[in-house]
């Protein structure tokens, strides 16, 4: 089984519609992460989260919400999407490490395929 | 403004030759640099990475460079091998903030 585990793979869904997807992880690492990508272009960040009750958000956070529902799982919300949001999303997770060994290293999801039509 | 950059696309190389990709930054507080590997239906995978007081890092086939002073690092993989083609996407770690930015990622193509 994947260490980050993301449902659903793919969602085809309409204007207007709220979407959640989901993240969990059993790698034990508090840190999670939403990523998207679009076609030619690389990932970029949508929401991130150091622990439980600690939420921030990312460089391209508008139209999205997230939750943390505990260490292992973290959820990204389209509150109503829309067809800019196709796109595929990335759900990561990293592990500050014993001292002096932070690299910021990634530990991916296989990804979910939205399309908004 | 995009902060890290990867200004090719694609490359293509013969099997058994070296493949260069190559990324520039613009931020300094940049301390740790990284690649993925991409398979298509896959998640990036961790690949190499380097520290922003090193300017080498080695890994079997894969070295990893870095300028500072130029803000630029690239990835060489010698002997290149068809199993090596996949999008290789270039991440810079501000691990202070916790954050990593990446470049939009080239396409390696291994040809036999």
């Amino acid at each position: 089984d994947a260490d980050v585990t993301q449902t659903p793979r793919n969602r085809i869904t309409k204007t207007g519609k709220r979407i959640m997807l989901e993240c969990s992880q059993t790698k034990g690492h508090d840190r999670m992460y939403w990523y998207r990508q679009d076609p030619g272009l690389g990932l970029r960040l949508i929401y991130y989260s150091f622990d439980v009750k600690d939420i921030n958000k990312g460089e391209i956070s508008d139209g999205y919400s997230v939750s943390r529902q505990a260490q292992a799982k973290f959820s990204l919300s389209l509150e109503s999407a829309i067809p800019n949001q196709t796109a595929l999303y990335f759900c990561a997770t990293s592990d500050l490490g014993g001292s002096g060994s932070y690299t910021g290293e990634l530990f991916f999801g296989e990804g979910s395929r939205l399309t908004v039509l | 403004d995009q902060q890290v950059k990867q200004n090719s696309p694609s490359l293509s190389v013969q099997e058994g030759r070296i493949s260069i990709l190559n990324c520039d930054y613009t931020n300094s507080m940049f301390d740790y640099f990284l690649w993925y590997k991409k398979y298509p239906a896959e998640g990036p995978t961790f690949l190499i990475s380097i520290s922003s007081i090193k300017d080498k890092n080695e890994d079997g086939r894969f070295t990893v460079f870095l300028n500072k002073s130029a803000k630029h690092l690239s990835l060489h993989i010698v002997p290149s091998q068809p199993g090596d083609s996949a999008v290789y996407f270039c991440a810079a770690s501000d691990t202070n903030a916790g954050k990593s930015t990446f470049g939009d990622g080239t396409t390696l193509t291994v040809k036999p």
